[in-house]
């Protein structure tokens, strides 16, 4: 079957570095999102990573290590605004995205 | 960036009642909308994926007859929920994506918050 992990939540203090993993097991792939709810919202997208890698874009980067089923988001100089859901998404060979749950992120002053 | 509406944001109905929620992309022309269904504290489900002027494709377990959906153009997915009862009271978030992407990103609508009383 297809499978996303990721932590259900994490806590972490304003200005300092979060790193929210999610690993997959996806038959086939085409890439992976993440993308960032806000409670009562819908999700907005963050990063898409198909090659090995670091992708940074402004306080968020994007790691994939397709070898490992593996992705990283990394939020830097975190803001009490980041508290959200982070929900990672992986492309399957049918071009249809596999969720996972999501991993809420409480920002404490 | 692509921009996708959705109408109306909340409804409230009595059980047995049918309701219609719009998905519009505004500035570009969708070649395929997604409807997802997400319950408090739970990730995104997808219900179905319509193409312009062809059937839905329904995931397995959602009921067709149940949740009507017509793309009429390429701007333009509606879904109905029909006979809605209160098991149905839901976050529903339609999407979309251009197509011309390699990597066919979706565009989020920002969600109509149903509740079946």
């Amino acid at each position: 079957g297809q499978n996303i992990d990721q932590p259900t939540e994490m806590t972490a203090t304003e200005g300092a570095i979060v790193q929210i993993n999610c690993t997959y097991q996806t038959s086939g792939f085409n890439g992976l999102f993440w993308y960032q709810q806000h409670a009562g919202e819908a999700p907005t997208f963050l990063s898409y990573n198909v090659l090995d890698g670091l992708e940074e874009k402004g306080r968020f980067s994007s790691f994939l290590s397709r070898s490992k089923g593996y992705s990283y988001l990394l939020l830097k100089e975190l803001q009490m605004k980041d508290s959200a859901s982070y929900l990672c998404a992986v492309l399957d060979s049918n071009y249809q995205l596999i969720w996972g749950a999501g991993t809420k992120l409480i920002i404490k002053p | 960036g692509a921009v996708v509406s959705q109408h109306p944001s909340r409804v409230i109905c009595k059980s047995g009642t049918s309701v219609k929620i719009e998905c519009r992309s505004l500035d570009f022309q969708a070649t395929t909308m997604f409807w997802y269904r997400q319950f408090p504290k739970q990730s995104l489900m997808l219900m179905a994926t319509s193409n312009e002027g062809s059937k839905a494709t329904y995931e397995q377990g959602v009921e067709k007859d149940k949740f009507l959906i017509n793309h009429a153009s390429l701007t333009l997915s509606t879904l109905t929920v029909t006979s809605a009862h209160p098991e149905d009271s839901s976050f529903y978030i339609c999407s979309a994506n251009t197509g011309r992407d390699s990597y066919n990103e979706q565009f989020f609508g920002p969600g109509t918050r149903l509740t079946v009383l």
